[in-house]
């Protein structure tokens, strides 16, 4: 399973733009990169993915680098409700069918 | 549409005992999983069940089992309970996992907190 690599926590000002990174090097041509959050105390919830292009949605942006061995989500103005646990996730279309190999993720604080 | 319900929500046990959790997952997915959170191992993936068969299984022990009945509600079960085995167990639920695309997200329930004494 290819491996995802994230800094453990980042802090971040309510109402900034949040750049939380991830490296992917040993990404393959038909992985999909997916990111997860998980809220205190509840459990993870989908927030956006992508292939090869950027892509944006109404929670957050992904920016995917051209060789595709790192990627940035982009959360444009952070909220306290934003502060959670923020994993990137390497998905492969095949015979992986529902398994998510979860890191450890970054913890994103949020200060008002 | 309901989101996935898990229950029950909270459940202190003994060493020893065994031990079953319920999963209902969105109407109309037909694949569960189930994964074991703790603050040591993070988020590990337990097994996954697809038209009630197990299709993917995880690192752990056989006492660690589940099903998927044929309304794609899905149970898992722990016996002889172990200190190590107090988690948050969580189930998720997609509608067409494995493609990597929009329809292989997958929906968590809120979880189920087991506390083994």
């Amino acid at each position: 399973d290819a491996k995802t690599t994230q800094p453990n926590s980042m802090e971040s000002n309510e109402e900034e733009p949040v750049h939380l990174p991830c490296n992917h090097s040993t990404i393959s041509g038909t992985d999909y990169i997916h990111w997860y959050r998980q809220l205190p105390s509840q459990g993870p919830e989908y927030v956006i993915h992508g292939l090869t292009s950027n892509v944006n949605n109404r929670m957050a942006s992904l920016a995917i680098a051209e060789d595709r061995k790192s990627s940035t989500l982009i959360l444009h103005r952070a909220t306290l409700r934003d502060a959670a646990v923020y994993y990137c996730i390497l998905r492969e279309r095949g015979n992986q069918g529902g398994k998510l190999i979860f890191g450890q993720g970054t913890e994103l604080s949020v200060k008002p | 549409k309901a989101g996935v319900t898990q229950t029950p929500r909270y459940l202190i046990k003994t060493r020893g005992q065994q031990v079953t959790l319920s999963c209902s997952p969105i109407s109309g997915h037909r694949s569960v999983s189930w994964y074991q959170q703790t603050p040591g191992q993070g988020l590990q993936f337990l097994f996954e069940y697809f038209s009630e068969t197990q299709r993917n299984k995880g690192n752990f022990p056989g006492r660690f089992s589940g099903r998927q009945f044929s309304n794609s509600r899905s149970e898992m079960n722990v016996s002889t309970l172990e200190l190590g085995d107090s988690a948050l167990y969580l189930c998720a639920s997609s509608l067409s996992p494995g493609t990597g695309m929009q329809t292989d997200t997958q929906y968590f329930g809120p979880g189920t907190r087991l506390t083994v004494l």
